[in-house]
């Protein structure tokens, strides 16, 4: 069966800081990859997606940059955050078109 | 943009009688619509799914309808249960070339069962 990592669950970073979140998947091969981000009372919205090692594309201009160095592995980076960068930052992946996306559990970041 | 609308925040229902989440879409291109839940600090878990092609999609208790012409959809829980309480969102899927695809999210609506 397929599952999903995504680690840390919690994470409380200072301004200016970098930042990186991993995620990663078993189970299976060639996934298409996601993450979001929830902020507080909103619904979830797509930061970048990946449809293989190496492709990335990105949604909305943002402070925050994504790469997959390996077929099962989206890491979302930044090299200083901002107190915007706050929100709950979800990895998930799919088969590919028609099929539904899993989630990680999430990681709750806080920018102070 | 907002792609994906569920226009109810919140939703309140007594146990054993019917929930009706609604959503409302905007992109025609949209072939497959899901609905997920979500509870507080976890990530959403996948409920129930429709293609374009149909217009009704049942499982157990929860029964997803498409309104096409409307650009609609709405997910039926019945009977509710207190173990239903949490974050429902309603989601489109667009199709790329390569076949891979986009999962667009409404803002969510917070179901409440109370016995």
């Amino acid at each position: 069966s397929q599952t999903i990592h995504q680690w840390p669950a919690t994470l409380v970073q200072p301004v200016g800081s970098p930042l990186s979140l991993e995620c990663t998947v078993e189970g299976t091969s060639n996934p298409n990859l996601y993450w979001y981000r929830q902020a507080a009372g909103r619904g979830l919205q797509l930061l970048f997606y990946s449809v293989g090692i190496g492709q990335i594309s990105s949604e909305v201009p943002q402070n925050l940059s994504a790469s997959r160095p390996q077929d099962r592995q989206f890491i979302l980076s930044s090299k200083k955050l901002l107190l915007s960068d706050s929100g709950f930052y979800l990895c998930a992946w799919s088969r590919g078109a028609g099929t539904e996306a899993f989630f990680g559990q999430g990681t709750r970041l806080t920018v102070v | 943009d907002q792609q994906v609308k569920q226009n109810s925040p919140s939703l309140s229902v007594q146990e054993g009688r019917i929930s009706i989440l609604n959503c409302d879409y905007t992109n025609s291109m949209f072939d497959y619509f899901l609905w997920y839940k979500k509870y507080p600090a976890e990530g959403p878990t996948f409920l129930i799914s429709i293609s374009s092609i149909k217009d009704k999609n049942e499982d157990g208790r929860f029964t997803v309808f498409l309104n096409k012409s409307a650009k609609h959809l709405s997910l039926h829980i019945v009977p509710s249960q207190p173990g239903d309480s949490a974050v429902y969102f309603c989601a489109a899927s667009v199709k790329f070339s390569g076949g891979y695809n986009k999962l667009i999210f409404g803002a969510g609506t917070r179901l409440a069962v109370h016995p």
